[in-house]
């Protein structure tokens, strides 16, 4: 159980285009997801907060217009970097909090993003 | 949350336990200590969490002392497959994880 997929695994695009990655529970409920980044060789550093039905809290630094984020289910989040550019290369990793069991996070296997 | 401070890395033999070491002497009474682990290009993987008392699952042991000052976990026969960054991080049920830098733990054959 507490299994969290991630699509695409990766993805190459052109500078300016808009990229939509998706994180899915799918075996339990997830009220919570967060959204992370994974730069080489560095931890994972969370950037934004998403609870199902509102809008999702953004840690400082991090670009609301530019990582949009939905979270409209309970087993599915979505995060579009818009108009993306190389530094936005990174690896993009989702977690999701069971509604049921608060108190453990379980990850997806990340999105390799990069941009050309 | 508390920080937490751990080794940067750790070389075990396969087929032995591996005790991954953790301080986290901040840690107030609500909080829980967490253990993952990622192995190289893959999402975090999780292993086991404690509130007071030792945990034991199929995957590893963790030991957190009396005063929940520091804590350790423990792998019990170490594969090569248990190569990875092992990240210990403190924090409320309802809160976000803080990743640190973690120990990059290497299982030689």
């Amino acid at each position: 159980g507490a299994v969290v997929s991630q699509h695409p695994s990766w993805v190459i695009c052109k500078s300016g285009t808009s990229v939509k990655i998706e994180c899915r529970s799918l075996d339990f409920q997830a009220t919570t997801m967060f959204w992370y980044r994974q730069f080489p060789k560095q931890s994972l550093m969370l950037m934004a907060t998403s609870n199902e039905g509102s809008k999702a809290t953004y840690e400082q630094g991090v670009e609301k217009d530019k990582f949009l984020i939905n979270h409209a289910s309970l087993t599915l989040s979505t995060l579009t970097v818009t108009s993306a550019h190389p530094e936005d290369s990174s690896f993009y990793i989702c977690s999701a909090r069971d509604a049921e069991v608060w108190e453990t996070q379980y990850f997806g296997p990340g999105t390799r993003l990069l941009v050309l | 949350d508390a920080k937490t401070t751990q080794p940067t890395s750790m070389d075990c033999a396969e087929g032995r336990a591996a005790n991954l070491p953790c301080n986290h002497s901040t840690i107030s009474g609500n909080e829980y200590v967490y253990w993952y682990r990622q192995i190289h290009s893959q999402g975090p993987q999780y292993i086991i969490h404690g509130l007071k008392n030792n945990e034991t699952n199929e995957m590893a042991s963790l030991i957190i002392t009396e005063d929940r000052k520091s804590s350790t976990l423990i792998l019990p026969h170490a594969t090569l497959r248990d190569t990875a960054v092992y990240y210990c991080i403190v924090a409320g049920s309802a809160r976000q994880l803080t990743f640190g830098s973690g120990t990059q733990l290497t299982v030689l054959p």
